[in-house]
């Protein structure tokens, strides 16, 4: 069945880029998602990229995928003390059904 | 901006007993969702509901489980008699689109969630 699969911790330095990586199974997803979620709150989409580009950069957030492998990473440049949250990838197996990775806990230390 | 709004935040319950989570989609999306998401686990997609009736539902959603949009603004999950791996936040999302038609993004908007304590 389909599975996403992220690396479960990730810190750094304000100021610094932060990486998370995810990886996923069902080639046919059309949309893969990068979703937000702070202590207390709901999810929030930060961004998504179809599944026929490679790169998608907004303001601060930059998207990569590379389909050969499966893979999405969501780079947040100049990361902030206010970045600190859970970053869940997702990606849409077909009519608005996403599957979850496990979220990656980003801390941001000043 | 508009949002997805639940109720209650934080609802415990006896094993056993009836919950209704509440939800108010976005006012003009006509496609909605429930998740969930036990605690430490992955966030779980449990229904879609399309046109007063379920569009696809997995295969945590049993005879339990029950949706139903009572009037124009309203989005419920019922749980007929909860057990104790029902505790859980559960999300009501909504969308524009489905997901269907060329050029669809597929976005979801989810609410803050209903945490499910089940005792």
């Amino acid at each position: 069945g389909e599975d996403v699969e992220q690396s479960l911790f990730l810190s750094v330095r304000e100021g610094d880029s932060s990486v998370i990586n995810c990886t996923y199974t069902d080639s046919s997803s059309t949309y893969l998602y990068w979703y937000k979620q702070e202590p207390g709150a709901g999810l929030q989409l930060l961004t998504y990229i179809f599944s026929n580009m490679d790169m998608k950069q907004d303001q601060r957030l930059t998207v990569l995928l590379n389909k050969k492998d499966k893979h999405l990473s969501l780079r947040i440049a100049d990361t902030q003390t206010g970045d600190s949250a859970i970053y869940f990838c997702a990606e849409n197996t077909g009519f608005q059904k996403l599957v979850f990775g496990t979220g990656t806990r980003l801390l941001v230390s000043p | 901006e508009p949002e997805v709004t639940q109720t209650p935040s934080h609802q415990v319950t006896q094993m056993g007993q009836e919950v209704i989570l509440r939800c108010v989609p976005i006012s003009n999306h006509l496609y909605f969702y429930w998740y969930r998401q036990i605690l430490g686990q992955k966030v779980e997609f449990l229904v879609s509901f399309y046109n007063n009736e379920i569009s696809e539902k997995s295969e945590i959603f049993d005879d339990q489980f029950s949706v139903e949009r009572p009037d124009g603004s309203n989005f419920t999950l019922k749980i007929r008699s909860t057990k104790l791996e029902d505790s859980a936040m559960y999300f009501c999302a909504s969308s524009d689109n489905g997901g269907r038609q060329a050029g669809d993004t597929g976005e979801l908007f989810f609410g803050e969630g209903s945490r499910l304590t089940v005792l």
